[in-house]
């Protein structure tokens, strides 16, 4: 079965600060890459997503995920934090689970917080 | 609709009443998933439908949970007997079809606790 590591648990940065989230993964065979981010008070929205190709990915509001095969790992980056990216953000995997879904499994969770 | 629709949005139950949760998908998509987060943990698979059919529910964590996908558009995840450990976020989501490389949409997720 997959897994997701998340190495930090919560981040302080001060605007305009760069940023980067750790994410490991464990899992052999091909899998599809994902950053999801909730803001306070809202629903999970997709950052970013790797399927294949380029390993750095764009991804929304300036955010870059870099996909490192050999490290089974998926950073998240961002040059310039704002005080708006206060969130939490889940790196998450997704790989057939051979029971007929494609469900997604999660880290548990950076919360970043910014300072102004 | 917009986006994915859960109601309630909060309930809060005695233990060992039975609860019902609705998910209302994004119109069109034909999987649907629940996912339970506990507080400070990340999202955790639970069940799968694709249309009205249950294809994986390996992840219910006993036989008080059930889930129905009737005509294959809305969902509902029903709990009986709940008990505190229980408690918890059920996140719904959906995509538009049945494959890895499918986006899946969230909604706000219910709230629940069990008193």
């Amino acid at each position: 079965a997959q897994s997701v590591s998340q190495h930090n648990h919560h981040v302080i940065l001060s605007e305009a600060a760069s940023l980067e989230l750790g994410c490991n993964y464990s899992y052999g065979g091909t899998v599809n890459l994902f950053w999801y981010v909730q803001y306070p008070g809202q629903h999970l929205q997709l950052l970013l997503k790797y399927f294949s190709g380029d390993p750095l990915v764009k991804g929304i509001k300036g955010f870059e995920a870099e996909f490192i095969k050999s490290k089974f790992s998926f950073n998240l980056r961002k040059p310039s934090v704002q005080w708006s990216d206060t969130a939490e953000y889940f790196c998450a995997v997704n790989a057939y689970s051979g029971a007929g879904s494609y469900q997604l499994t999660f880290g548990k969770g950076t919360k970043l917080s910014v300072i102004p | 609709g917009a986006g994915v629709s859960q109601s309630p949005r909060y309930k809060v139950a005695k233990r060992g009443q039975d609860v019902a949760l609705r998910c209302d998908p994004i119109s069109g998509h034909v999987s649907l998933f629940w996912y339970q987060q506990a507080l400070g943990q990340g999202p955790e698979f639970l069940t799968y439908f694709q249309n009205e059919a249950q294809l994986d529910k390996s992840g219910l964590p006993s036989d008080r949970f059930f889930a129905e996908r009737p005509e294959g558009s809305v969902s509902t995840l029903k709990i009986q007997r709940t008990q505190q450990e229980d408690s918890a976020v059920y996140l719904c989501a959906s995509s538009l079809e049945g494959e890895a490389r499918s986006i899946q949409y969230f909604g706000a997720g219910t709230r629940l606790s069990v008193l």
